[in-house]
């Protein structure tokens, strides 16, 4: 079974600096990899996604991702942090199966906070 | 984008009455939608697997009973907590796949059940 492990709960940056979000996942075949933001009380939003090709996705806010099979990850990377990207990060793994549609697995997520 | 609506936003009821919740996708035909459930400061956990014209497909532990889901149309799907308890108080979120197979899925918003 797929599953996704984000080993970072809660991580704090200031405005401006670099971040890096965590996530590996376990999958058997070629995976899709996805990360979604949630901010307090709202819906899900799409950052990007994996399917294939170049492993280095861009995404929108000036997010990206690499995908490294050999370590199984896919970080989530932003080079400058905005106060309002503090929300909650999830990284998920999506399966085909025989109806064609993705079966998806969350992370736990990471709280960003954004200090000044 | 895609759209997928949820309604109501923010539901209280009293222990022991149904709720029903609904999704609708607003811009494109959904044979498959597929709700979550999350509480608070967690990740999401796939509840079922709604199918137009079919019965849904219910994730280990969750009582299909409880959670009735029905997929009438191409465009809505709906979930009924029956005879709430406080227990089931959590944030309920539905998603389609736009395209068969793409892995990409469309969250709404969400639905807040607080139940007294």
């Amino acid at each position: 079974a797929q599953s996704v492990t984000q080993p970072d709960i809660h991580i704090t940056v200031s405005e401006g600096a670099s971040l890096e979000l965590r996530c590996n996942y376990s999958y058997g075949a070629t995976p899709y990899l996805f990360w979604y933001v949630q901010s307090p009380g709202q819906g899900l939003q799409l950052l990007l996604k994996y399917f294939s090709g170049d492993t280095l996705v861009q995404g929108i806010k000036g997010f990206e991702a690499e995908f490294k099979r050999s370590q199984s990850s896919f970080n989530l990377r932003k080079p400058s942090v905005h106060w309002s990207d503090a929300a909650e990060y999830f990284c998920a793994v999506g399966e085909g199966n025989s109806g064609g549609y993705q079966k998806v697995t969350f992370g736990t997520g990471t709280k960003l906070q954004v200090i000044p | 984008g895609a759209v997928v609506s949820q309604h109501p936003s923010w539901v209280i009821c009293k222990s022991g009455t149904s709720v029903k919740i609904e999704c609708r996708s607003l811009d494109f035909q959904a044979t498959t939608m597929f709700w979550y459930r999350q509480f608070p400061k967690q990740s999401l956990m796939l509840m079922a697997t709604s199918n137009e014209g079919s019965k849904a497909t219910y994730e280990q532990g969750v009582e299909k009973d409880k959670f009735l889901i029905n997929h009438a149309s191409l465009t809505l799907s709906t979930l009924t907590v029956t005879s709430a308890h406080p227990e089931d108080s959590s944030f309920y979120i539905c998603s389609a796949p736009r395209t068969s197979g793409s892995g990409e899925q469309f969250f709404g918003p969400g639905t807040r059940l607080t139940v007294l």
